[in-house]
């Protein structure tokens, strides 16, 4: 199993460009989320996920679209990127299994706008 | 989503326990304690959850208070590789599953 995977791992955008984000899980997970961290901060809460076709605003949903057309795929857009969204997102998944707590993050894209 | 209050930084001497306070004063009778690791910049690791007893796993063991206030993790033998932020986040077990986290406290083990 390769867990959850992220694409890309590095990018650097100009303000103004688009591009979308691509989280893939192998674990047949109903739930899917996304987070960012800024730098010296714990992770924030974007969109998630509790199954496919199905989103939902996290904490910070603002200037991001989600979307979940197949079970083990999780995107993360960005229409207009800003500099404020200069960040490393991560995306984690979790099972809807009775007493599955856990839920399984992916190594993380670094995203850099100017 | 109740708030947790941890220590910023805290260190250990390899080989020795270390211990990792959070006080999370407002949860509430349903919410689950959580701890995750996040090694330099890798995604964050579960560790271990409990609700209202005494948990212990391969990695750690946490003990809740209880008047369920406040919680300890427990690595009992720490490791070099055990330096990391660890995070404390306190949410519902089932559903969505929010997680939100704090600043976490940010553990150095010294050789």
């Amino acid at each position: 199993n390769a867990g959850v995977t992220q694409t890309p791992k590095f990018r650097v955008l100009k303000t103004g460009q688009s591009m979308t984000l691509l989280c893939a899980q192998d674990m047949n997970h109903e739930y899917m989320y996304w987070y960012r961290q800024d730098p010296g901060m714990g992770l924030r809460l974007i969109h998630y996920s509790v199954g496919e076709g199905t989103t939902a605003k996290g904490e910070v949903p603002d200037g991001y679209n989600v979307s979940r057309l197949k079970k083990q795929n999780f995107l993360l857009g960005l229409e207009s990127a800003a500099p404020s969204q200069t960040s490393v997102y991560f995306c984690a998944s979790r099972a809807w299994t009775s007493g599955t707590y856990e839920q399984y993050f992916g190594p993380g894209t670094r995203l850099t706008v100017t | 989503d109740a708030k947790t209050t941890q220590p910023p930084s805290m260190d250990c001497a390899e080989g020795r326990a270390a211990n990792l306070p959070c006080n999370h004063s407002t949860i509430s009778g349903n919410e689950y304690v959580y701890w995750y690791r996040q090694i330099h910049s890798q995604g964050p690791q579960y560790i271990i959850h409990g609700l209202k007893n005494n948990e212990t796993n391969e990695m750690a063991s946490l003990i809740i208070t209880e008047d369920r206030k406040s919680s300890t993790l427990i690595l009992p033998h720490a490791t070099l590789r055990d330096t990391a932020v660890y995070y404390c986040i306190v949410s519902l077990g089932r559903g969505a599953q929010k997680l939100v986290f704090g600043q976490g406290t940010r553990l150095t083990i010294n050789p």
